[in-house]
């Protein structure tokens, strides 16, 4: 079981909206600005989405955002294309008195129709 | 130009002890702030993080795996190295190194992975 809870599968159509959330606790997504976002192809390594909660690395598009309300995370995917079609998993760090570490989610399939 | 690459064995028996090398170009473990990750994937499943090595040599591990894990540098050769002992089907998973950028919480780049099967 995940730290972090993301809903298995969304969908849409292109040219739509779609939001995936990413549920934590108070100790990991709650207590810290350091959620992160990343794509996953089949096969291929993750890539960096969204960092910050909200901030988007140089040559990810636009149409990705990412925002946080409490315990919960979420990003959006504006004007989806068929390119957008991938794994997508949100990270949390989080830490301890005596240690630092990283949780994940367990990872949301997007289906473009 | 960052880039990770991670390198081993891709099949060790049950109870063996694996290593793996992520060497990479483009930055210095030497840095302030440098950091190295190694996460994981078992096939089809999440991420988990494992542990970090710092430019200081400062370490951190995931709780529930510290007892097996060690993570060490070579700064003279760009490589970190994965130790992980008493190795079990369980862990057969693609094996990733990541950098963290200086004074940040996120891996802005990855290697491209290992695959490793645990298997008699």
């Amino acid at each position: 079981q995940s730290a972090l809870t993301q809903p298995a599968s969304v969908s849409g159509s292109p040219g739509q909206s779609i939001t995936i959330s990413c549920s934590g606790t108070s100790s990991d997504v709650g207590g810290y600005p350091y959620v992160s976002w990343y794509q996953q192809y089949p096969g291929k390594a993750p890539k960096l989405m969204i960092y910050d909660v909200s901030k988007r690395p140089s040559g990810v598009s636009y149409r990705f955002s990412g925002s946080k309300s409490g315990n919960t995370a979420s990003l959006t995917i504006s004007g989806l294309q068929a390119e957008d079609e991938a794994d997508y998993y949100c990270s949390s760090y989080t830490s301890t008195s005596t240690s630092v570490s990283w949780v994940f989610g367990g990872g949301t399939k997007l289906t473009v129709l | 130009q960052v880039t990770l690459k991670e390198s081993g064995p891709a099949l060790v028996k049950p109870t063996q002890t694996l290593t793996l090398t992520c060497t990479f170009s483009g930055f210095s473990l030497n840095t302030n702030g440098v950091r190295v990750s190694w996460i994981r994937q078992p096939p089809g499943k999440a991420l988990e993080w494992l542990g970090r090595i710092d430019w200081d040599d400062d370490k951190f591990y995931s709780t529930s795996l510290k007892t097996r894990l060690t993570i060490s540098k070579d700064t003279s050769k760009n490589q970190v190295v994965l130790t992980m002992t008493n190795m079990d089907p369980v862990d057969t998973a693609t094996y990733y190194c990541a950098r963290l950028p200086p004074a940040e919480y996120f891996f802005d780049y990855w290697g491209l992975g290992a695959l490793v099967t645990v298997s008699s």
